[in-house]
């Protein structure tokens, strides 16, 4: 039972575009939701983060939009830049600070 | 240096053989956490430890068991391995959640482990 899930294994984007990556929830007890980013060889690292009260949370080219009657959130990236070519995990905790992860997006943003 | 360290960082081992993989961090966090990666499934958490005497299963803990020896340190063992786990391995390091950091964990840069 997959309670976090991101539909788009890949997503290619044009540099300078914006890239929209989604991601899809089932618990509505889930408080708080996490963006992380993850290169090739290393560990997952942290990007972004909302909070279930709020509906956009925004830091430099990184917004993050919730949709708690569709229980959905997407994180937009604008403008596009290579280096942002990596793989996007959605994460969700409920209470408790364990976090589910969504299976993953690959994005390659294209010079 | 590194704040989550983990080894090996890769690992070759047969079925049947017990494998310890180790996890060490510096960041001074009481909560610390083994997943697994497998392609198209994402990360999902195999163990969870919120302070040295506390140990929880997480939602694929069967085959495995871990060991808290300090804070610092949350070592995944593999008491006989099979190659149905093979995968790529995280530890995670979180601090009490709180502010607008809440429930971020900080990863190490993972092992890649193959059981033949």
């Amino acid at each position: 039972d997959q309670q976090v899930k991101q539909n788009s294994p890949s997503l290619s984007v044009q540099e300078g575009r914006i890239s929209i990556l989604n991601c899809d929830y089932t618990n509505s007890m889930f408080d708080y939701f996490l963006w992380y980013k993850k290169y090739p060889a290393e560990g997952p690292t942290f990007l972004i983060s909302i909070s279930s009260i709020k509906d956009k949370n925004e830091d430099g080219r990184f917004t993050v939009f919730l949709n708690k009657s569709a229980k959905h959130l997407s994180l937009h990236i604008v403008p596009s830049q290579p280096g942002d070519s990596a793989v996007y995990f959605c994460a969700a905790s409920a209470k408790g600070g364990k976090l589910i992860f969504g299976q993953g997006t690959e994005l390659s943003v294209k010079p | 240096d590194a704040d989550v360290t983990q080894t090996p960082r890769n690992r070759i081992t047969k079925t049947g053989k017990r494998i310890m993989l180790e996890c060490s961090q510096t960041k001074g966090h009481d909560r610390m956490y083994w997943y697994r990666q497998d392609p198209g499934l994402g990360l999902r958490l195999i163990y969870y430890s919120f302070d040295v005497k506390d140990i929880n299963k997480g939602e694929i803990s069967d085959g495995y068991s871990v060991s808290r020896q300090a804070q610092a340190k949350f070592s995944l063992s593999l008491e006989s391995a099979i190659p149905n786990q093979t995968a790529l391995y995280f530890c995670a390091t979180s601090d009490l959640p709180s502010g607008q950091g809440a429930f971020e964990q900080f990863f190490g840069p993972g092992t890649r482990l193959t059981v033949l």
